[in-house]
Parts: C-alpha cells; structure tokens; sequence
C-alpha cells in the first residue's frame, strides 16, 4: 500500500528566504510523484512531477524537487520564497504498476511574512 | 479552454435531503476521481472511474454514489445516508494511470 507523509502542517517563511516543504512516501513498487499547490476555495494545481526521469524536477514558479530513492523522499524548495506563494501544498504518490490511484499526504500550509 | 468545470461552488442542503454536485470535462480524459477535503485531512478518494459506465470505491464511498454514462460527466450525489457531508468536494480527471490529475475549482456543501 502506498502512503505519503508531510512533515509539519505549517511552515512560516520570511519573503526571500529559502521554502523547504518535506515529503516522505510509502511505496512497495517504484512511484510517480507529485507536487501540488493549493490556493484558498480553489482547485489543486500542478507544480512538478517525477516519473523515473531525472532525479531532479524542476516545476512552476521557480519550485524544484529532487527524489531520493534511499531516504524515500521527495522534498520540495524554492531558494527565495515571495508573497505570492503562500498556500497549501500536497505531496501526491501513485504506484508505477498496475492501476493505482493518487494518494495525498494532508497538506502543508505556507505561511510568507514580509 | 480545456478544463474540468464542477458547480455549484457552492451548495446548501438540509439534513435528510440528497444533493448532486456536477463534473464535467473537456479534456478527453479516460479516468475521473471525486474527492473528499477537510481541514487538516488532506484529499480522499471517495469515487472514481476509468470508462463510461464503470467505477470503483474509494476509500471513503459511504454515503455517496456516482454514475458514468459519458465520458465527460462523472457526477456525485451526496446521499442522506452520508453522516458528516459538510466538505469541499473536488473533481478530478486523468489522461491515462498515473498522470497528473486535473482539477476543478471545488464545490463547498454546507448542511444546514
């Protein structure tokens, strides 16, 4: 069974910091991963996604992910955090075999203080 | 625009009473999903469906029903069986497994 876990619900940046967003995944088959970002009483939208491409995904709005097979993670940043990006983001899993669906970890909201 | 369109935004319904939220898509995806949001739970699946006329239990589906008899609508009727309906309810489609999901703008159910 797959899971997915977002450590900290939320997480408080100032403008221009780095964002580091955790995401630690359950998987018993090679996984698809995703990023999703969510802004409030809206839909989900897509930011990045690995597929056993590259380790490194680079997304929308200068965001990037890298999968690290060892450490089960994949860990989203951006080096300079601005108003814009405070939202909820989600940590997606989908298992590489068979039909499997997405499955979310809950949500990390950021916070952007000037 | 390709896109998923879900309305209402947003709905009102009596305790006892059953409702349908609607999910239509353009984008010629084979599969469409239903999901569940409340604060702090994340997303769960409540429905979904790979083609016209089929579809599967999630993990979550008490309460609930679907039908699919076009590929572009897949919509949910929130029966009065379901014991806390009030959520943000998303639709979402695929192109084929393990793609990225679209998604629509979400449909707010207050029970009142």
């Amino acid at each position: 069974a797959q899971s997915v876990t977002q450590l900290g619900s939320h997480v408080s940046v100032s403008e221009g910091a780095l964002v580091l967003l955790r995401c630690n995944y359950s998987s018993s088959v090679p996984p698809y991963l995703f990023w999703y970002v969510q802004y409030p009483n809206q839909g989900l939208q897509l930011l990045l996604k690995y597929t056993s491409a590259a380790t490194l995904v680079k997304g929308i709005n200068g965001f990037e992910a890298e999968f690290k097979k060892s450490e089960t993670s994949f860990h989203l940043t951006k080096p300079s955090a601005h108003m814009s990006d405070a939202a909820e983001y989600f940590c997606a899993v989908s298992e590489a075999s068979g039909y499997s669906t997405l499955t979310f970890g809950k949500g990390t909201m950021l916070l952007v203080s000037p | 625009d390709g896109g998923i369109t879900q309305s209402p935004k947003y709905l009102f319904r009596k305790e006892g009473q059953n409702v349908t939220l609607s999910c239509e898509q353009n984008l010629n995806h084979d599969a469409m999903y239903w999901y569940r949001q409340d604060p702090g739970q994340g997303l769960r699946l409540i429905y979904y469906s790979q083609i016209v006329n089929d579809f599967q239990k999630g993990d979550i589906a008490e309460g609930y029903s679907v039908s699919r008899e076009k590929k572009e609508s897949f919509p949910l009727t929130v029966t009065s069986a379901q014991k806390n309906p009030t959520a943000f309810y998303l639709c979402a489609s695929t192109r084929t497994k393990h793609t990225e999901a679209f998604f629509g703008q979400g449909t707010r159910l207050t029970v009142v």
